[in-house]
């Protein structure tokens, strides 16, 4: 049993589109995140979920929109696809802010 | 701000050698260390903690030690294998801005020849 499953695995699209990424994650876990790594894997946090409140928020375009319809679920949308947005989504989940992540195996997402 | 500084890669290694990779440090307060490990294809996995100075963490033969003195969580293995071969992550977790985050330094390349 995957603890934290993202779908799809991979994304390519063309710029202007808008695509969604699905997580969900079947641990127990309260809080979900989503990480944004670029092509020299550099990562970096866009948002975090506690409970289904959106408790971090870093400066990401309004573009991305989280969603959480429950606490095992936390789905990315992203509008109007630009090719600075291609990277690999990593979705992660914990017990609280303060547990340890369990990340998924990611999204790789194309924009072409 | 809180931040992570951890040597630029890629590492390539022979099978059996000392592995050092070091990583520093700035946060305000007392931060939790990590490091986190990527196989190829996958996800990161937390590899191993320290939650406070003096602590030392340690898994699969890796191991790393919170000095406050000097900021650091140098990542240490004294025989690397083949199957080591990874992007190696320090972190750190720290409260800032009202809610707990982890912060990661930019990775570092593990290759580890036969």
């Amino acid at each position: 049993d995957t603890a934290v499953s993202q779908t799809p695995k991979y994304l390519v699209t063309q710029m202007g589109n808008d695509k969604s990424i699905k997580c969900e994650q079947n641990l127990g876990h309260d809080t979900m995140y989503w990480y944004k790594q670029d092509s020299k894997k550099f990562l970096k946090i866009m948002f975090s979920y506690n409970n289904k409140e959106l408790i971090i928020n870093e400066t990401v375009p309004n573009r991305f929109s989280p969603k959480s319809p429950d606490k095992a679920h936390l789905n990315l949308h992203i509008n109007s696809l630009e090719l600075g947005d291609s990277a690999v989504y990593f979705c992660a989940s914990s017990y609280g802010e303060s547990g340890e992540l369990f990340f998924g195996e990611g999204s790789r997402l194309t924009v072409l | 701000g809180n931040s992570v500084t951890q040597m630029e890669g890629p590492v390539t290694l022979s099978e059996e050698a000392f592995l050092t990779i070091n990583c520093t440090y700035t946060a305000t307060g007392y931060p939790s260390l990590f490091w986190y490990v990527q196989y190829p294809g996958e996800g990161l996995q937390l590899l191993l903690k320290a939650t406070k100075a003096d602590d030392k963490g340690s898994n699969k033969g890796f191991e790393a030690t919170y000095r406050k003195e000097t900021t650091s969580f140098h990542l240490e293995k004294g025989s690397v294998q083949v199957s080591d071969s990874a992007v190696y992550f320090c972190a750190l977790r720290a409260r800032q801005g009202g809610s707990e985050k982890l912060v990661f330094g930019k990775g570092t390349k593990l290759t580890v020849n036969p």
